[in-house]
C-alpha cells in the first residue's frame, strides 16, 4: 500500500499569513493527489484535485503543486475561515490512502 | 441537490455486527464509484472500501482483514457496509462518499454515522 505522510502535523499561523503544507508519498502517485479541508464535526470538503486543479467555488488563495512523490498545498493569505484540518489523499491506486492530517491553528 | 445520508450506526458490543446504509439522491448514483471512509475520534481519515458502478470491482483496506463487506443496490440508490467481528478500534464516524470514475477524486461526502464498539 502507498503511505502518505504530511508535515507538519500542526501549524500555528495568523490571519494574512502564507502557509504551506507538504504531503509525501511512499511511491509515485503521478499527479493523482487531492487535498481536503475538514472542520470539526463536518465532512471533508474537496479543495484541490489532480495535484493542482482547484475545485469549483474554492477560493483562489488555495493552490496545489507537485507530482510523483512530493506535493504541497499553499494558502496565500490565511482567512479566519481557513483554520481547519487538511488532508491529502492519493487516488493512483485502488487502495486509497490519506495523509495523517495537518491541523491549522490560530497563533 | 446532492445528498448522501448514512444510517445504521450505534452502540455495539465487541464481536458484534452492524450494517451501515447510505442513501444517495440528486445525482446519477449508478454512474458513480462509492466509498466508505472512517474517522476515529480525534484521529485522521482512513479509507475503508470502494465499490465500482456495477459491483464488479471491490477493494478493501488491508487492515480490515475480511471483516467488512461493501455492497450496493443501484435500484435503491444505496450503498451498504456490513461490519462483522467488530472491535473497539473500529469505533469511528463512517462516511460514505462518491467518486465520478477512474482517476477521479472523491468529490462529495455524507455527514457520517457514528459507530461505537464498547461493552
Amino acid at each position: 500500500d502507498i503511505q502518505m505522510t504530511q508535515s507538519p502535523s500542526t501549524l500555528s499561523a495568523s490571519v494574512g499569513d502564507r502557509v504551506t503544507i507538504t504531503c509525501r508519498a511512499s511511491q509515485s502517485v503521478g499527479n493523482w493527489l487531492a487535498w481536503y479541508q475538514q472542520k470539526p464535526g463536518k465532512a471533508p470538503k474537496l479543495l484541490i484535485y489532480r495535484a493542482s486543479s482547484l475545485e469549483s467555488e474554492v477560493p483562489s488563495r488555495f493552490s496545489g503543486s507537485g507530482s510523483g512523490t512530493e506535493f504541497t498545498l499553499t494558502i496565500s493569505s490565511l482567512q479566519p475561515d481557513d483554520f481547519a484540518s487538511y488532508y491529502c489523499q492519493q487516488y493512483n491506486s485502488n487502495s486509497r490512502s490519506f495523509g495523517q492530517g495537518t491541523k491549522l491553528e490560530i497563533k | 441537490e446532492v445528498q448522501l445520508v448514512e444510517s445504521g450506526g450505534g452502540l455495539v458490543k465487541p464481536g458484534g455486527s452492524l450494517r451501515l446504509s447510505c442513501a444517495a439522491s440528486g445525482f446519477p448514483f449508478s454512474s458513480y464509484i462509492m466509498h466508505w471512509v472512517r474517522q476515529a475520534p480525534g484521529k485522521g481519515l482512513e479509507w475503508v472500501s470502494s465499490i465500482s458502478t456495477t459491483s464488479n470491482y471491490i477493494y478493501y483496506a488491508d487492515s480490515l482483514k475480511g471483516r467488512f463487506t461493501i455492497s450496493r443496490d443501484n435500484a435503491k440508490n444505496s450503498v451498504y457496509l456490513q461490519m462483522n467481528s467488530l472491535r473497539a478500534e473500529d469505533t469511528a464516524v463512517y462516511y460514505c462518499a462518491r467518486e465520478w470514475g477512474i482517476r477521479s477524486p472523491i468529490d462529495y461526502w455524507g455527514q457520517g454515522s457514528l459507530v461505537t464498539v464498547s461493552s
